[in-house]
């Protein structure tokens, strides 16, 4: 299993700043991966986070709108960029070890 | 693309029943999750499966993929109100299970009166 924090657990946040959440998983991992969760939806992947090479973004999302960092095996960085209210969700890293584990969630509300 | 389709999208039972929540896919599945989530909250892992046939129970959560691996039910036994929230479901969405991205349903939610 793996063990994964993000930071923040929420935002509100205004229309047009950024966001940036933080995720730090307790074991080395090759793959992060970056989903969002609008409000009464399931689950959509924006992007799959590799160490040392640039994120894989998923049909409709961009890396202008949503910038990933991965700097090191445990730890990923999503940025929401210049935010709308259409951007209120909840988002979610994960890691694939064998099977996907999740983390807490960051619930993000922009007015 | 596969889709995931979850029924019922909702459930409302009386504390100590039995339920069933079904995860229909549009093509073979080559790995199928289930997870719980509270409302606003991250994704609990329950389990992963993988075979035809395959069943796995955790606690009084048992989850069965079918031989043809297009469709995964998920059973509580006398359910509790621990029980409650969203019930979803997850696929690798490419076949052979090895791009480890996840394709999932719309959720079920669960209600469990005392």
């Amino acid at each position: 299993s793996a063990v994964i924090s993000q930071k923040p657990s929420r935002d509100i946040c205004q229309r047009g700043t950024s966001l940036t959440i933080q995720c730090q998983v307790d074991s080395q991992v090759t793959m992060m991966f970056w989903y969002r969760q609008q409000p009464g939806q399931s689950l959509t992947l924006i992007a799959t986070a590799n160490q040392g090479s640039e994120a894989t973004y998923e049909s409709g999302f961009v890396i202008d709108k949503f910038p990933i960092s991965r700097p090191n095996l445990t730890f990923s960085t999503l940025t929401v960029s210049n935010m709308s209210p259409e951007d209120s969700s909840i988002y979610l890293c994960s890691v694939d070890v064998g099977e996907q584990f999740f983390g807490p969630g960051t619930r993000l509300t922009v007015l | 693309s596969q889709e995931l389709e979850q029924s019922p999208q909702s459930l409302i039972v009386q504390e100590g029943k039995n339920l069933t929540i079904n995860c229909t896919s549009s093509k073979t599945l080559y790995g199928l999750y289930w997870y719980k989530q509270k409302y606003g909250e991250g994704l609990i892992f329950l389990m992963m499966l993988q075979k035809g046939g395959e069943e796995k129970s955790h606690e009084k959560i048992t989850a069965k993929l079918d031989e043809k691996k297009q469709q995964s039910s998920l059973h509580i036994t006398a359910s509790q109100p621990s029980h409650a929230g969203i019930y979803l479901c997850g696929a690798d969405a490419y076949s052979g299970g090895s791009n480890y991205k996840l394709t999932f349903g719309k959720g079920t939610l669960l209600t469990v009166n005392p």
